[in-house]
């Protein structure tokens, strides 16, 4: 079986600070880990994966995760945060051995950036 | 341009009365699958497709059906829709690749279902 669990439903942060958004997962074997962002209204755009290689992957618009085994963790980073990174964020995980298997996605974090 | 497109955008309709969301990609791509999104559940993974006649069950199977005939399509059958499927929807498709970090997974701009 298979989980994910990202802790804090909703992150605010100021223009120009750390973003950080947490991902634990659950996995019987070794997962491929997914970040995905959705803007208001619109569908889901893949920020970056994990599929076993690098432990830190690096992914559009200036974000990157690294993945730890030892803590099960893929959290989300980004050094400086910017007005359009206001969105909702999805983590996922695929322990089916592919990149693109089955997918379980955790509940979403909404990011809102102050001025 | 390289897309998924899906139809209708938004339905309402009543309880039982059986309706499809189509789902087509210009890609070529092996993978498609279904999700349906829900205030605090994140997204569920309904059905989804390695290639074409090869379909598997996601987390939320119930209620739906799938089929994969042609490799462009990817259409989702609500035999008898209740309430509760009332939902965002979205469709997705990829290669199927191993490890390739520049692979990425195109979805559907959504379909909103009401159900009455």
């Amino acid at each position: 079986a298979q989980s994910v669990t990202q802790l804090g439903s909703h992150v605010s942060v100021s223009e120009g600070a750390l973003v950080l958004l947490r991902c634990n997962y659950s996995s019987s074997v070794p997962p491929y880990l997914f970040w995905y962002v959705q803007y208001p209204n619109q569908g889901l755009q893949l920020l970056l994966k994990y599929t076993s290689a690098a432990t830190l992957v690096k992914g559009i618009n200036g974000f990157e995760a690294e993945f730890k085994k030892s803590e099960t963790s893929f959290h989300l980073t980004k050094p400086s945060a910017h007005m359009s990174d206001a969105a909702e964020y999805f983590c996922a995980v695929n322990a089916g051995g592919t990149s693109y298997g089955k997918l379980t996605f955790g509940q979403g974090t909404i990011l809102t950036v102050h001025p | 341009e390289a897309q998924v497109t899906q139809n209708p955008r938004y339905l309402i309709t009543v309880t039982g009365k059986k309706l499809t969301v189509t789902c087509s990609q210009n890609m070529n791509h092996e993978y498609m699958s279904w999700y349906r999104q829900d205030p605090g559940l994140g997204l569920r993974q309904i059905y989804y497709s390695m290639n074409v006649e090869v379909t598997d069950k996601g987390d939320v199977p119930e209620g739906y059906k799938v089929s994969r005939k042609e490799k462009r399509n990817f259409p989702l059958i609500l035999e008898s829709p209740s309430p509760n499927q009332t939902s965002l929807y979205f469709c997705a498709s990829s290669r199927r690749t191993s490890g390739d970090t520049k692979e990425t997974q195109y979805f559907g701009p959504g379909t909103r279902l009401l159900v009455l």
